[in-house]
């Protein structure tokens, strides 16, 4: 299994271009989330899928889209990007918790630069 | 342990010695917690997990302590390694319900470990 396999690695957009950042696991997880990382700090949750067809907002949802047309894929659309948007973007996957276990597999992540 | 603002907390520790990371969480509904571990470049690795049911749980030279009453969390890590130089992160984990959950991390600690 590849796990969670995130492309670009790096990236660098000019404010107010689009991207997408794409995100696919091949452990037939129901459960996708991105999420961005700041310097010095935590993890912050943007959108999450509970499942194909299903997505809803996490902690700083604003200026991003997400769809899950597909249990591997999980895309996350940047539609003007800001320099304030300049992090870097991890993709996880989990399994339904089921009451079992919640732990998250992470992608390596995408380093985005808005200049 | 954890604080805000954009410095990490820094633990240093000589090779051999045991290591306490501690975190605080703030949601008394959390119901689940874990720790993550995430070196330099790379996505975080999961190390443990706890149930709010529990007040220790103890894996391969970590254990994690559980204390409701204070909400406050901790990572002991035995015999501490140069490759357990890394930043280590708690989450916590509310249940909305069924398969609908959020993860809230923590800011992070920053452990150096010296051979």
């Amino acid at each position: 299994n590849a796990g969670v396999t995130q492309t670009p690695k790096f990236q660098v957009l000019k404010t107010g271009q689009s991207m997408t950042l794409q995100c696919a696991q091949d452990m037939n997880h129901e459960y996708m989330s991105w999420y961005r990382q700041d310097p010095g700090m935590g993890l912050r949750l943007i959108h999450y899928s509970v499942g194909a067809g299903i997505t809803d907002q996490g902690e700083v949802p604003n200026g991003y889209n997400v769809s899950r047309s597909t249990t591997e894929d999980f895309p996350l659309r940047l539609l003007s990007a800001a320099p304030s948007q300049t992090s870097v973007y991890f993709c996880a996957s989990s399994q339904t918790s089921g009451g079992s276990s919640y732990e998250q597999y992470f992608g390596p992540g995408t380093r985005l630069t808005v200049t | 342990g954890e604080s805000v603002g954009l410095h990490l907390p820094t633990l240093s520790v000589q090779e051999g010695d045991n290591s306490i990371i501690n975190c605080a969480y703030s949601n008394s509904a959390s119901d689940y917690f874990i720790w993550y571990k995430q070196e330099s470049g790379k996505g975080p690795q999961f190390i443990i997990d706890i149930r709010s049911n529990m007040d220790k749980r103890q894996g391969q030279r970590v254990t994690v302590l559980l204390n409701k009453t204070v909400k406050h969390l901790s990572l002991q890590i035995a015999a501490t390694q140069p490759g357990d130089s890394a930043v280590y992160f708690c989450a916590e984990i509310v249940n909305s319900g069924g398969s609908n959950y959020k993860l809230t991390f923590g800011k992070g600690t920053l452990l150096t470990v010296n051979p």
